[in-house]
């Protein structure tokens, strides 16, 4: 039973399209993740959270915005999609000491962008 | 600054060995590694905390080498199941709970 919950899991939208992936966890996670994953390829983080109202950005420059209003919530919101967002994006969580935090991944929402 | 694995990519038939190696340019502060299965999410594998650790369970073990900044991962005696792209992932700083992930190397498992 998945304790990281990700809608939509696809989506098809046209550029110009406001969206905003959701993703909640039901374990009492502090810290929260956003990954971007082209197929097959690597992992890139685009957004954190460690805690409620703390957001920053990751290694990879992303349009996309993020809040953290309730621990078990992390949506991430685009506001004007663009092909180039065509992706993969999956929400993970955490738990534990700083190096120590194993990642719980979503099963990912699924974006293209025509 | 993301860590670099080897292999891209392996091709074994089931039973044989194969090792994928993770290694870093700055110090390691500790490694995770991840398997994600196509169209699945990563799932984790193990964590290494510490310089000369090892760990492992059922055939896959791993072991992380402070000072050469690298960690290998070991699948003995590969099954089918063994097949997906492995990552390894570390923290950018000893006090950063967020991973930067390596470009994952691809592992095939034939019968």
């Amino acid at each position: 039973e998945a304790d990281i919950y990700q809608t939509p899991r696809y989506l098809v939208i046209g550029t110009g399209k406001k969206i905003t992936l959701e993703c909640s966890q039901t374990m009492g996670h502090d810290k929260m993740y956003w990954y971007q994953q082209d197929p097959g390829m690597e992992l890139h983080l685009i957004h954190y959270s460690y805690g409620v109202n703390s957001t920053e950005k990751g290694d990879l420059s992303s349009e996309s915005t993020v809040s953290r209003i309730r621990t078990e919530h992390f949506p991430l919101t685009l506001e004007s999609a663009r092909p180039s967002h065509t992706s993969q994006y999956l929400c993970a969580s955490a738990q534990g000491a700083a190096g120590a935090n194993v990642l719980t991944f979503g099963a990912g929402s699924r974006l293209t962008v025509l | 600054q993301q860590p670099v694995q080897s292999p891209q990519a392996v091709i074994l038939r089931e039973g044989e060995d194969a090792v994928i190696n993770c290694s870093s340019s700055k110090a390691l502060y500790s490694v995770h590694w991840y398997r994600q299965k196509h169209g699945e999410a990563p799932v984790f594998l193990m964590i290494l905390l510490k310089g000369g650790e090892q760990k492992g369970h059922d055939k896959i073990s791993a072991s992380f080498n402070e000072k050469k900044q690298q960690s290998s991962l070991y699948l003995t005696a590969s099954q089918l199941s063994y097949s997906g792209t492995y990552f390894c992932g570390t923290p950018p700083s000893g006090s950063a709970r967020q991973l930067t992930f390596g470009s994952g190397t691809q592992l095939t498992v034939l019968p």
